[in-house]
């Protein structure tokens, strides 16, 4: 089944103890994303990727790292997470940035940092 | 900037009316417009995908329609049931840095039996 996979679904963690939630695709999309979900603010992106090694910020990243190492798998690291960054979390993948290309959603991992 | 609106925010209708909902954005530029649905606390799962080029999509007792040049998009949902009660979103792909997904702030829908 083609899927994005978010682990874990639930986190609970203490302030400034880095963690990583990681994201998987099985579809071989070479687009990767990480959003964030808030109330009233809506969902924004924090990191893409266009491919394998090649990572840029999007519109909220500061606090958060990415990589991409291999194709499949785009994990987003807080070093030092704050409760501002309490919130439910998105990757997302795509055949290729732009054209016909369907966005495909992770189940979301929600983040809550005390 | 592109800027995503969806309106109303929330909507409430019986049961076997026809739903419409509203996006509207802001810069014409864009690859494509999404639908997605999103129940609470969970996931997005995509609904129907329009390419800048075309006009309509369906799936379904779903309809949506894309309107490029005056920046507006509907998304039809025939004969409703309590199974739709769920937020929708819409989303379009920019052409800009990141080709990134704009999303609107989501209209909440309840379909009362």
């Amino acid at each position: 089944e083609a899927q994005v996979t978010q682990n874990p679904r639930y986190l609970i963690t203490v302030t400034g103890k880095k963690l990583t939630v990681t994201c998987s695709q099985n579809m071989n999309h070479e687009y990767m994303s990480w959003y964030r979900q808030d109330p009233g603010l809506g969902l924004r992106q924090i990191y893409y990727s266009m491919n394998v090694e090649v990572t840029d910020k999007g519109d909220v990243p500061e606090g958060y790292k990415v990589s991409r190492k291999e194709k499949r798998n785009f994990p987003l690291i807080l070093e030092s997470p704050s409760p501002n960054q309490t919130s439910l979390y998105f990757c997302a993948s795509s055949l290729s940035a732009g054209g016909a290309t369907e966005a495909f959603f992770g189940q979301g991992t929600r983040l809550t940092v005390v | 900037k592109q800027e995503v609106t969806q309106i109303p925010a929330a909507l409430s209708v019986p049961e076997g009316e026809n739903l419409v909902l509203n996006c509207s954005f802001t810069d014409s530029a864009i690859y494509n417009l999404q639908w997605f649905r999103q129940d609470p606390g969970k996931g997005l799962t995509s609904l129907l995908l329009i390419q800048s080029s075309q006009r309509e999509q369906t799936s379904g007792r779903l309809n949506a329609s894309l309107d490029k040049s005056s920046g507006r998009s509907t998304l039809y949902i025939a004969a409703s049931q309590p199974g739709d009660s769920a937020t929708y979103l819409c989303a379009v792909r920019v052409k800009a840095a990141g080709n990134k997904l704009t999303f609107g702030g989501g209209t909440r829908v309840l379909v009362k039996p």
